[in-house]
């Protein structure tokens, strides 16, 4: 059974910076692409990075370009989004999702339940 | 950035209901098309990926259609399950981008 765990969220203040997790388990985590979308309170979905299977292509949203960096250890089956910079319109649930078998474009066919981040002073 | 918009925002129909939702897209984007299900306060599940193939375990009612810029979800039998928002995503080009959404609510 496929699963996907996000942790490492909270409340931080505007320009600080925070780490946000994955932990997968259920496939075979190094074949397959993965990527983070967020959802700020009360509103839609917005697309924020992905990664292929080995970490070698990296895409992200102009919004974030920069700021976060999306990285994946293929060794403890784990995603992560580090975070700098932090604005209030950052603030949302980060899902993390699995994506395409050896291609990083594809459908995102299983989220996490979603870690929060709060970004406020 | 290729824009995604759906019709209608919302929409409230009664069990058994034929319910159809678009998605246009402000690009050519091929058949590079998803939808997604989320029901409140739950993650976003795949329905529908490359615009019309059903994933496993969806029911049957749900169906697909179209290419190039427009796009149909349709719900045959609208169920009581069916209800949340529904979101149409485009992997053509980066940055995927969604829809707004479309909020299906039980008359």
């Amino acid at each position: 059974e496929v699963q996907l765990l996000e942790s490492g969220g909270g409340l931080v203040q505007p320009g600080g910076s925070l780490r946000v997790s994955c932990a997968a388990s259920g496939f075979t985590f190094s074949n397959y692409a993965m990527s983070w979308v967020r959802q700020a309170p009360g509103k839609g979905l917005e697309w924020v990075s992905a990664i292929s299977g080995s970490g070698s292509t990296t895409y992200y949203a102009d919004s974030v370009k920069g700021r976060f960096t999306i990285s994946r250890d293929n060794s403890k089956n784990t995603l992560y989004l580090q975070m700098h910079s932090l604005r209030a319109e950052d603030t949302a649930l980060y899902h993390c999702a699995k994506g395409g078998l050896g291609l990083v474009a594809a459908a995102l066919d299983f989220w996490g339940q979603g870690t929060l981040v709060t970004v406020s002073s | 950035d290729i824009q995604m918009t759906q019709s209608p925002s919302s929409l409230s129909a009664s069990v058994g209901d034929r319910v159809t939702i678009i998605c246009q897209a402000s690009h050519d984007i091929s058949n590079y098309l998803n939808w997604y299900h989320q029901k409140p306060g739950k993650a976003p599940k795949l329905l529908i990926n490359d615009a019309s193939n059903l994933e496993t375990g969806v029911p049957s009612r749900f169906s697909g259609y179209g290419s190039g810029t427009d796009f149909t979800l349709t719900i045959s039998t609208l169920q009581p399950e069916d209800i949340g928002t529904y979101y149409c995503q485009q992997y053509d080009n980066v940055p995927w981008t969604f829809g707004q959404g479309t909020k299906v609510e039980i008359k």
